[in-house]
């Protein structure tokens, strides 16, 4: 069965410090794995995709990912955190429907 | 280009009632996808529409239905209302509801039962 599982239901980092939200995912087939971003009260807003190109993915806002198929991994980075970058991370794999993480909370401090 | 258009944005309803939520989505899309977002349970997968077809459902009640129309706007439909109902519903569209390029999402209806 497909699945994802995102460790660390909250994260937080200092402004200007590294950004590292952590995705993991099971699948039998080759994957299309998502990273979108949640405001409050907003919808979802997709941050980037992997769609076995590339395995380093640039997405908005500086955010990046890395798949890994060794490691099942698809983690999201950003090099220098910003006050605006805080909200609700959300890693997702597309099946018959996107399979969605619990999701992680990015908290950054000034 | 129009995003995907969801309403209402907020929505109160008493226990027992039905509700009937909509999402219009972007122009050329087909493919219009539910889920219900809740603190307890995350995002869930409630049903998928393409070409005023069902084509995929998830693991949700009777209670819970939708449709779509030749424009491919879509509907969802709760019926007998539970507490538990309470959630925001997110509406996607995308061009297939299969392809890479992901699924655009609406801001949501917030939708409270009291």
């Amino acid at each position: 069965a497909q699945s994802v599982t995102q460790l660390g239901s909250h994260v937080s980092v200092s402004e200007g410090a590294l950004v590292l939200l952590r995705c993991n995912y099971s699948s039998s087939v080759p994957p299309y794995l998502f990273w979108y971003v949640q405001y409050p009260n907003q919808g979802l807003q997709l941050l980037l995709k992997y769609t076995s190109a590339a395995t380093l993915v640039k997405g908005i806002n500086g955010f990046e990912a890395e798949f890994k198929k060794s490691e099942t991994s698809f983690h999201l980075t950003k090099p220098s955190a910003h006050m605006s970058d805080a909200a609700e991370y959300f890693c997702a794999l597309a099946g018959t429907a996107l399979i969605f993480g619990k999701g992680t909370t990015l908290s950054v401090s000034s | 280009k129009a995003g995907v258009t969801q309403t209402p944005r907020y929505l109160i309803k008493t226990r027992g009632q039905q509700v009937t939520l909509s999402c219009s989505p972007i122009s050329g899309h087909r493919s219009v996808s539910w889920y219900q977002q809740t603190p307890g349970q995350g995002l869930q997968f409630l049903f998928e529409y393409f070409s005023e077809t069902q084509r995929n459902k998830g693991n949700f009640p009777g209670r819970f239905s939708g449709r779509q129309f030749s424009n491919s706007r879509s509907e969802m439909n709760v019926s007998t209302l539970e507490l538990g109902d309470s959630a925001l519903y997110l509406c996607a569209s995308s061009f297939t509801g299969t392809d890479a390029a992901g699924y655009t999402f609406g801001s949501g209806t917030r939708l409270t039962v009291v």
